[in-house]
């Protein structure tokens, strides 16, 4: 019955080393997004993709890029991990159609630790 | 930056009602008002949204007040595996895009 997956659940990586994170969906949902949530904090989006069309947010570091290769899966690209990167990083979807009526299904995040 | 005022903290007792307040004094009137839960190292769970009238759902209640100022979130019964920090959010269009932006959320305790 999972909808939003997400692997690994929990990820160590060391500083400046490339990391991917990746996220599936069997929604079939046409909106991918993630987030950044770091401790005690409440979650920030990154990016999200609409079908192909990407969509950075102005204060998204470049250290962050998205791939998106089909409509089910979604990866996120941290290329130079910096300690301040740790954190958990959210995946979710939402189908797209009903604009500010769109609910959003989140996974079960990726917990990033850098050594 | 997010446009609602919550409290930090709420506690409830085990099997009573609980009412979450939200402040959006700037809500525009396409604003929908979505409010979402995390549970302890979970990702957000989506709860309920409206628009301008009271919404009901299997998991909780959402009272909107006729100016559209303010929300309450209604969980009739709360159970321990409610408690949880309770997002309310207001999603607003623009350039295409609809983006949920958390603010810090209520932390809600359930006493046994």
């Amino acid at each position: 019955d999972a909808m939003v997956i997400q692997n690994p659940r929990y990820q160590v990586t060391q500083f400046g080393k490339p990391v991917t994170l990746s996220c599936s969906q069997t929604l079939n949902h046409n909106v991918m997004y993630w987030y950044q949530q770091k401790s005690s904090q409440a979650p920030k989006l990154l990016f999200h993709y609409y079908d192909k069309d990407f969509n950075n947010e102005a204060d998204t570091p470049d250290n962050f890029q998205s791939r998106r290769p089909n409509t089910s899966f979604c990866f996120l690209d941290i290329r130079s991990p910096g300690l301040g990167d740790a954190a958990m990083y959210l995946c979710a979807t939402s189908l797209g159609l009903a604009g500010v009526a769109d609910t959003q299904y989140f996974g079960p995040g990726t917990r990033l630790t850098v050594l | 930056d997010a446009k609602t005022t919550q409290p930090n903290s709420m506690e409830s007792n085990e099997e009573e009602p609980v009412h979450l307040p939200c402040n959006h004094s700037t809500i525009s009137g396409t604003d929908y008002i979505h409010w979402y839960r995390q549970l302890p190292s979970q990702g957000p769970e989506y709860v309920i949204h409206g628009l301008t009238s009271n919404v009901n759902n299997r998991m909780a209640s959402l009272a909107i007040a006729e100016d559209r100022k303010s929300s309450t979130l209604i969980l009739h019964r709360a159970t321990l595996r409610d408690a949880a920090v309770y997002y309310c959010i207001l999603m607003t269009s623009g350039a295409g895009s609809y983006q949920l932006t958390f603010g810090k959320g209520t932390k809600l305790s359930v006493i046994p």
